[in-house]
């Protein structure tokens, strides 16, 4: 499975932007970028997904570079229930699911 | 609200005991899935399923074993716990043949098993 780089953890303050970077260097044309997070005692949750283009929805927006190496995941305005772990995901569609979730990225927001 | 549906979300048992985990969905979603993760540590794949009769080993081997009766339900057995199978289990799905062609999985919120 292709496999991503994020930082072990970032911190943010509350209503301050925060992005949050991966690196999927071996990405193939065909792999789209996901976003995940999971709270605690909880199951990871769906945020975004993206294949070439920038992407946003009423949860966040994924900038993708353009050799799309790396991605970056930003939270417009952080709040306290935004502190998660992050995971950074590629999907190749065809593998029907096979998603490789590493440590992520443990986002810390700030009062 | 939750459309994935696991229970018990906390179980305590002795070594030897068999245990199932439930796992049910409501979206009719072909594709199912078990992931299996220790505290702080990444979600490894152990199960999946394309479809009614149908089951796969994941990634990471596992002692468990998994049925797909029904479409809506996808329960993980272990015959004989034992205290190397503490840890939480989680449930998820996703369609088949979504239009973008990504694999979106939706979560149940996890089970977490200590075997003493």
């Amino acid at each position: 499975d292709a496999k991503t780089t994020q930082p072990n953890s970032m911190e943010s303050n509350e209503e301050e932007p925060v992005h949050l970077p991966c690196n999927h260097s071996t990405i193939s044309g065909t792999d789209y970028i996901h976003w995940y997070r999971q709270l605690p005692s909880q199951g990871p949750e769906y945020v975004i997904h993206g294949l070439t283009s920038n992407v946003n929805n009423r949860m966040a927006s994924l900038a993708i570079a353009e050799d799309r190496k790396s991605s970056t995941l930003i939270l417009h305005r952080a709040t306290l229930r935004d502190a998660a772990v992050y995971y950074c995901i590629l999907d190749r569609g065809s593998t029907l699911g096979r998603l490789y979730f590493g440590r992520g990225t443990q986002l810390t927001v700030w009062p | 609200e939750a459309d994935i549906y696991q229970t018990p979300r906390y179980l305590v048992i002795g070594t030897g005991k068999k245990i199932t985990l439930e796992c049910s969905q409501t979206m009719g979603h072909d594709k199912m899935y078990w992931y299996q993760q220790d505290p702080g540590m990444e979600l490894h794949l152990i199960h999946y399923s394309y479809g009614v009769n149908s089951t796969e080993k994941g990634d990471l081997s596992s002692e468990s074993t998994v049925s797909r009766i029904r479409t809506e339900h996808f329960p993980l057995t272990l015959e004989s716990a034992r205290p190397s199978h503490t840890s939480q289990y989680l449930c998820a799905s996703s369609e088949s043949g979504s239009f973008s062609g990504a694999n979106v999985l939706t979560f149940g919120a996890g089970s977490r098993l200590t075997v003493l």
